[in-house]
């Protein structure tokens, strides 16, 4: 089976740089994607790593080790905006099943 | 282009009843997806559909049926609600995983109680 582990809560201050970490288990591995969520909101699609390495998108970035089955999500120079939780998500090629972690909760302080 | 609607929006429904979810797309998507989404639970995978006339079971099918008779529609039923289906159903579309496909776009939910 599939499983991801994403921590509950991260708190971080307005203007700083916070890492959410996700590790997975999945016997067919495809890709991992960061996904967004504001409160009484749709999941919006943040980014996707295939390969290893980092993937830069503004002031987001997310980073995959295939190896370590192991990715991050970086967020630079916290807005109160970025207030929300973030999910992880693995796609299995076997059976192309998406599979969601948890869910982090971002706690912005001023 | 709407991209991914979700109808209804709300639903009360008492234990027994049956109730179906409709999901829609404009975007000729040809995967379809639903998810369930409650508190600490994150999104779990109930059943997906890789194309037109294909389903297939996810995370947590039980209860819940699903049927893709026309790729823009993804029909979820319940056909005897109890209240552990009390949830926030998301529908989501996809192309096919490659290249740089591999955005999931997500409706905007229903938010379903079942007393």
């Amino acid at each position: 089976g599939q499983s991801l582990e994403q921590p509950s809560e991260v708190t971080a201050v307005e203007g700083a740089i916070v890492q959410i970490n996700c590790t997975y288990q999945t016997s067919g591995f495809y890709g991992l994607s960061w996904y967004q969520q504001h409160d009484g909101g749709a999941p919006t699609f943040l980014s996707y790593n295939a390969l290893d390495g980092l993937e830069e998108t503004g002031r987001f970035s997310s980073f995959l080790s295939r190896s370590d089955s192991y990715g991050y999500l970086l967020l630079q120079e916290l807005q109160m905006k970025d207030s929300a939780s973030y999910f992880c998500a693995v796609r299995d090629h076997r059976d192309d099943k998406i599979i969601f972690g948890k869910g982090t909760r971002l706690h912005i302080l001023p | 282009n709407a991209g991914v609607t979700q109808t209804p929006k709300f639903r009360v429904l008492k234990t027994g009843q049956s109730m179906t979810l409709l999901c829609a797309q404009d975007m000729n998507h040809e995967y379809m997806y639903w998810y369930r989404q409650d508190p600490g639970m994150g999104l779990r995978l109930i059943h997906y559909s890789v194309g037109e006339g294909t389903t297939a079971k996810g995370e947590v099918p039980d209860g819940y049926n699903v049927s893709r008779l026309k790729k823009q529609n993804f029909l979820l039923g319940l056909e005897s609600a109890a209240p552990s289906q009390t949830s926030v159903y998301f529908c989501a579309s996809s192309y096919p995983p490659g290249g740089l496909f591999n955005e999931q776009f997500f409706g905007p939910g229903t938010r379903l109680t079942v007393l």
